[in-house]
């Protein structure tokens, strides 16, 4: 298993300015996602983190919006960009190896406002 | 259509029920498959992987159907700890790498 610690764990911003959210790994991983959970809904996927190359975004997200960051295999990072009332969620750091169970961080609650 | 497809639910039921999730998936190359519990405010957390043989844990029993791209998972003899969202999750292939999807969640909501 993996130990995830996302940080930070919430914060209330302003609409227009923007919040990197950081995930940290205690092992190498092969795999990190980053997942947006908004209220009452389930988990939708942002982007896969590659290590070393610019991250993999689907549908609807773009990477203006949600810079990625992997430097390493340990480490993420997102930032949500020009941030909008719309962006309040829950994102979520997630990280695995191929083909196996998935590990998640406690999640950075957003409030834009 | 949805990649991961799941009934939302809600499934109100009393304790001791047997209650049954199921759970739909798109891509045929998908190669894993598992059950997540994700409580109120809370991260998910893995509850059991599904394999193609079916497997069980205690009151849980997880089968997979790769010829009909479906997966179950059955509560038995239901507890009200049981209550929770529960989440179908796949892992498949992308373009480039594999990838992990979430179903939209199925509530489940046991009472005394």
């Amino acid at each position: 298993s993996a130990v995830i610690s996302q940080k930070p764990s919430r914060d209330i911003c302003q609409r227009g300015t923007s919040l990197t959210i950081q995930c940290q790994v205690d092992s190498q991983v092969t795999m990190m996602f980053w997942y947006r959970q908004q209220p009452g809904q389930s988990l939708t996927l942002i982007a896969t983190a590659n290590q070393g190359s610019e991250a993999t975004y689907e549908s609807g997200f773009v990477i203006d919006k949600f810079p990625i960051s992997r430097p390493n295999l340990t480490f993420s990072t997102l930032t949500v960009s020009n941030m909008s009332p719309e962006d309040s969620s829950i994102y979520l750091c997630s990280a695995g190896q191929g083909g196996t169970e998935a590990f998640f961080g406690q999640g950075t609650r957003l409030t834009v406002v | 259509r949805k990649e991961v497809e799941q009934d939302p639910g809600p499934f109100n039921v009393p304790e001791g029920a047997t209650v049954a999730f199921n759970c739909t998936y798109s891509n045929s190359a998908s190669q894993s498959f598992f059950w997540y519990r994700q409580d109120c405010r809370k991260e998910p957390k893995l509850l059991m992987s599904v394999y193609s043989s079916g497997n069980e844990d205690g009151r849980f029993t997880a089968q997979l159907n790769r010829a009909s791209q479906y997966i179950s998972l059955l509560i038995r003899d239901s507890k009200l700890s049981d209550s929770a969202t529960y989440l179908c999750v796949v892992n498949e292939l992308g373009s480039s790498a594999s990838k992990i999807i979430f179903g939209s969640g199925t509530r489940l909501s046991i009472r005394p």
